[in-house]
């Protein structure tokens, strides 16, 4: 298995409050995602990064933001959080220049509930 | 723009017996596709992808994909399924130089004995 690791893994949270998720990677890849899964939604891209403080807004990024300071670690933070930012958050990591190429590794999730 | 359709929410078949996931696509240009799937409480496993060439494509597990470009379609197969086959499936399309992956909404396969 690629060594991705997500914390938590579950989290019950107020509206309101800023959350962090973290993505934390062995294989020193070079891209990272953050994903959000909701039903009858599938995945949907929140933001990505390739390369250390290099990101970008993927296709529901509102409402979310990233860091990346280190190689290894990814951050999503949702800065005051809403009921429907419920959801479960997948981190993937790639290490090449195109999505195609090689096989994104997924982490194990994180269900984050906000209440 | 891209998008996928699995218009299968929820499949049961019985161990044993074939299995055919759908998948229909919408892309301007050559797609790239792929099948991903996962497992309860776990991340997505690819089990195959389709770039170029034969249409058929071999995956892990037993799996197999055919890319029909006049139907758009990459429908998911497998001769005969095992009771560890159950899981959610995930049909995404991307295209070259992108960034990003556009699933679908996933089917949920049962196994029953």
């Amino acid at each position: 298995d690629a060594g991705i690791t997500q914390s938590p893994r579950h989290k019950v949270t107020e509206t309101g409050t800023p959350v962090t998720l973290r993505c934390h990677q062995t294989e020193n890849h070079r891209y990272m995602y953050w994903y959000r899964q909701d039903p009858g939604h599938g995945l949907r891209l929140i933001h990505y990064s390739y390369g250390v403080k290099d990101t970008d807004k993927g296709e529901v990024s509102d409402g979310y933001s990233v860091s990346r300071s280190k190689t290894e670690d990814f951050l999503l933070t949702l800065e005051s959080a809403t009921s429907s930012q419920t959801s479960v958050y997948f981190c993937a990591i790639r290490d090449s220049d195109t999505i195609l190429d090689t096989e994104a590794f997924f982490g194990q999730g994180t269900r984050l509930t906000v209440v | 723009a891209q998008s996928v359709t699995q218009p299968d929410i929820h499949i049961t078949v019985s161990e044993g017996a074939s299995l055919e996931l759908r998948c229909n696509y919408s892309y301007g240009a050559t797609p790239y596709l792929f099948w991903y799937v996962q497992s309860p409480g776990q991340g997505l496993q690819l089990l195959l992808k389709y770039f170029s060439g034969d249409t058929l494509v071999q995956g892990i597990k037993g799996f197999e994909a055919e890319f029909k470009r006049s139907q758009s379609s990459f429908n998911l197969r497998k001769p005969s399924v095992h009771w560890s086959d159950a899981a959610e499936y995930f049909c995404a399309v991307g295209d070259k130089g992108a960034n990003n992956l556009f699933f679908g909404t996933g089917t949920r396969l049962t196994v029953i004995p």
